[in-house]
């Protein structure tokens, strides 16, 4: 089946520390992917998709079809950072298969 | 409205009886979608709906799980015969575009506690 692993439950760093949330996919064709983010008793919040190639609050997410990756990164993280981190892919939709978000990626930034 | 609403925020009920969440899109989002999230777990796919056309309900559990959006705006997902393993927070998001290719908006969520 398609899907997407997120294969770390739980990220904690520094402040000013460099992060990266990884998220490998499964997919024969070209996904769209996002990243969402939830802060504390927050609902979900769009952060960025690949396609549009921006660079929200400090993030950039890279789509890699070699190493089938979308990781989310950020150079310097900030405790406001915070949050789970939820990697979409979109594009599986019109496989016909689950749309299931990864299981999600718990960033803590300390300080 | 401004934002995906969701009622009501917290639903407590006993087990058996049927329970219908609301969710409320942006107006003109052609596209919703219901989730489920569990404690400590992603969000969990049930069904979503282009217009008031239900696209795919494969992520519904069971039977006791329905959803419907008749006139292609407000949706309701409704629970028959509740049990306490539909304890969950249930999430609505709505896309302005049908492949949801602008990425979702969601809802501030249902927590559903059966007990």
């Amino acid at each position: 089946a398609q899907r997407v692993t997120q294969p770390e439950k739980l990220l904690s760093v520094f402040k000013g520390a460099p992060v990266e949330l990884k998220c490998n996919y499964s997919y024969s064709g070209s996904p769209e992917l996002f990243w969402y983010v939830q802060y504390s008793r927050q609902r979900l919040q769009l952060l960025l998709r690949h396609i549009s190639r921006e660079s929200i609050k400090g993030f950039t997410a890279d789509l890699n079809k070699g190493e089938t990756s979308f990781h989310l990164k950020k150079p310097f993280a900030q405790e406001e950072d915070s949050a789970m981190y939820y990697c979409d892919p979109k594009g599986f939709r019109s496989s016909g298969d689950k749309l299931t978000f990864g299981t999600g990626t718990r960033l803590a930034v300390r300080p | 409205g401004a934002g995906v609403s969701q009622s009501p925020r917290y639903k407590v009920t006993k087990r058996g009886q049927d329970v219908a969440l609301r969710c409320d899109p942006i107006s003109g989002h052609v596209s919703l979608y219901w989730y489920r999230q569990a404690l400590g777990q992603g969000p969990e796919f049930l069904t979503y709906f282009n217009y008031e056309a239900q696209q795919d309900k494969s992520g519904l559990p069971n039977d006791r799980f329905s959803a419907e959006r008749p006139e292609g705006s407000i949706s309701t997902l409704t629970i028959q015969r509740t049990e306490q393993r539909d304890s969950a927070m249930y999430r609505c998001a709505s896309s302005l575009e049908e492949t949801g290719g602008d990425g979702y908006t969601f809802g501030s969520g249902t927590r559903l506690t059966v007990v």
